[in-house]
């Protein structure tokens, strides 16, 4: 159980262009998404929380504008990189929680995004 | 200011036992997570401990003690898939998880 799929796993795309990301519980109904980057060697970065229905919460220093995160439904979220640049590309990890904000957090298995 | 300290880098020998420490300051606690992440992967989870005490899964123990604020996650039997980093993380009282940078595990035959 707890299973959380990521789609794509690996994207390339020339700078300019706008990336989606999707995530997805596929055994449980995540009431609360995350969505984290991680740079080479360095700890994940929380980049947004999102509850589904409602509007997500960015962390400081994250363009919600350029970060487009939709959770419509109990088992998607959605991240949208628009008008991507080189500095975008990393490691784009997605998690989910049901229930509890206790509960645990499960990720996704992360999406390779290389812009050129 | 929250904080979360663990070491850098772990070097173990294959078949022994390893004891990766995690200490925190956090603005209240809600519980402290283990994960364990393989190089470009995501993480994935490994325990949860809220309580004082130490918590048995298999070949990993993870231990707990709130007034010291400290835990370590213990590794028995040591493999060579058990390469990895080993994410430390404590939800603070707004139930928001706090990162360790993580302990980079390098197990040797």
């Amino acid at each position: 159980g707890a299973v959380v799929s990521q789609h794509p796993s690996w994207v390339i795309c020339k700078s300019g262009t706008s990336v989606k990301i999707e995530c997805r519980s596929l055994d449980f109904q995540a009431t609360t998404m995350f969505w984290y980057r991680q740079f080479p060697k360095q700890s994940l970065m929380l980049m947004a929380t999102s509850n589904e229905g409602s509007k997500a919460t960015y962390e400081q220093g994250v363009e919600k504008d350029k970060f487009l995160i939709n959770h419509a439904s109990l088992t998607l979220s959605t991240l949208t990189v628009t008008s991507a640049h080189p500095e975008d590309s990393s490691f784009y990890i997605c998690s989910a929680r049901s229930g509890g904000i206790q509960e645990t957090q499960y990720f996704g298995p992360g999406t390779r995004l290389l812009v050129l | 200011g929250q904080n979360i300290d663990q070491p850098t880098e772990m070097t173990a020998t294959e078949g022994a036992i390893v004891q990766i420490n995690c200490t925190y300051q956090t603005s209240g606690f809600n519980g402290l997570f283990w994960y364990q992440q393989h190089a470009g992967e995501a993480p994935t989870f490994l325990s949860y401990n809220v309580l004082d005490g130490l918590e048995e899964k298999g070949r990993f123990s993870s231990f707990l003690s709130r007034s010291k604020g400290y835990s370590y996650l213990l590794l028995k039997e040591l493999q060579m898939k058990d390469s990895a980093s080993y994410l430390c993380a404590v939800m603070d009282s707004n139930y928001q998880l706090i990162w360790g940078a993580g302990t980079k595990l390098i197990i040797k035959p």
